[in-house]
């Protein structure tokens, strides 16, 4: 069965980098995701996909602040230098045959 | 420029019926497999259906199968969300969007997204 796994919430400080996780479930290993955002009241927002092999395809207007990375089971999106307006949901998200599959996404707070 | 306008949303009664329709433009329509999803009030993004480029093969969530059908017109660039027997739980801001990939082999993804429309189901 295709889940992808997030922990509920995150934190960091203004300025401080933070790393979310998103985990495929077993058999699923292989496959790509997306990392959206979804700042308060608004739609979400492609930032990035990303392979099994790391390779990161970004979404326009995203900044370098912003990358990706993969081992294994899971993908990473990392912030740096964290702004007031990363203070978002994150969400990842991936599809099989016939289905599509969203983690329960993130809730980043910036300290 | 991607762009995906949703349009169709309103305030219906349960059991009733509307229609959504999320109207494409800048790339080329029938070359990608286009999505609805839904998010519910205070809840996370939850997947509805998918469309495949020629509009042969349609999926729905458990939740909505046998209520909802997903069509398209290419020679429209428009996607349509045919919505049946409403419930209050279907209450959400709906979203059309693009996807890219292969899904058979684990490669695909969303990567644009409209802005949603809002149904509400209540009497």
């Amino acid at each position: 069965q295709l889940v992808l796994t997030q922990s509920p919430s995150a934190s960091a400080s203004l300025g401080a980098s933070v790393k979310l996780t998103c985990t495929l479930s077993s058999g699923h290993f292989n496959y790509a995701i997306a990392w959206l955002q979804q700042q308060p009241e608004k739609g979400p927002r492609f930032l990035m996909g990303i392979n099994s092999d790391g390779k990161c395809t970004k979404g326009d207007g995203i900044p370098d602040r912003f990358s990706g990375s993969s081992s294994g089971a899971e993908r990473y999106l990392t912030i740096s230098s964290l702004q007031s307006e990363d203070e978002a949901d994150y969400y990842c998200q991936t599809g099989g045959a016939g289905l599509r599959v969203f983690g329960g996404g993130t809730k980043l707070t910036v300290l | 420029e991607v762009q995906l306008l949703e349009s169709g949303g309103n305030l219906v009664q349960p059991g009733g019926s509307l229609r959504l329709s999320c109207a494409a433009s800048g790339f080329s329509f029938s070359d990608y497999a286009m999505n609805w999803v839904r998010q519910a009030p205070g809840r996370g993004l939850e997947w509805v259906s998918v469309i495949g480029g020629r509009g042969a093969a349609t999926f729905h969530a458990d939740s909505v199968k046998g209520r909802f059908a997903t069509s398209r017109d290419n020679l429209k660039n428009t996607i349509y969300l045919e919505m049946n027997s409403l419930r209050a739980e279907d209450t959400a801001i709906y979203y059309c969007a693009r996807e890219k990939g292969d899904c058979r082999k684990g490669l695909c993804y969303i990567d644009s997204w409209g802005q949603g429309t809002l149904v509400t189901v209540s009497s």
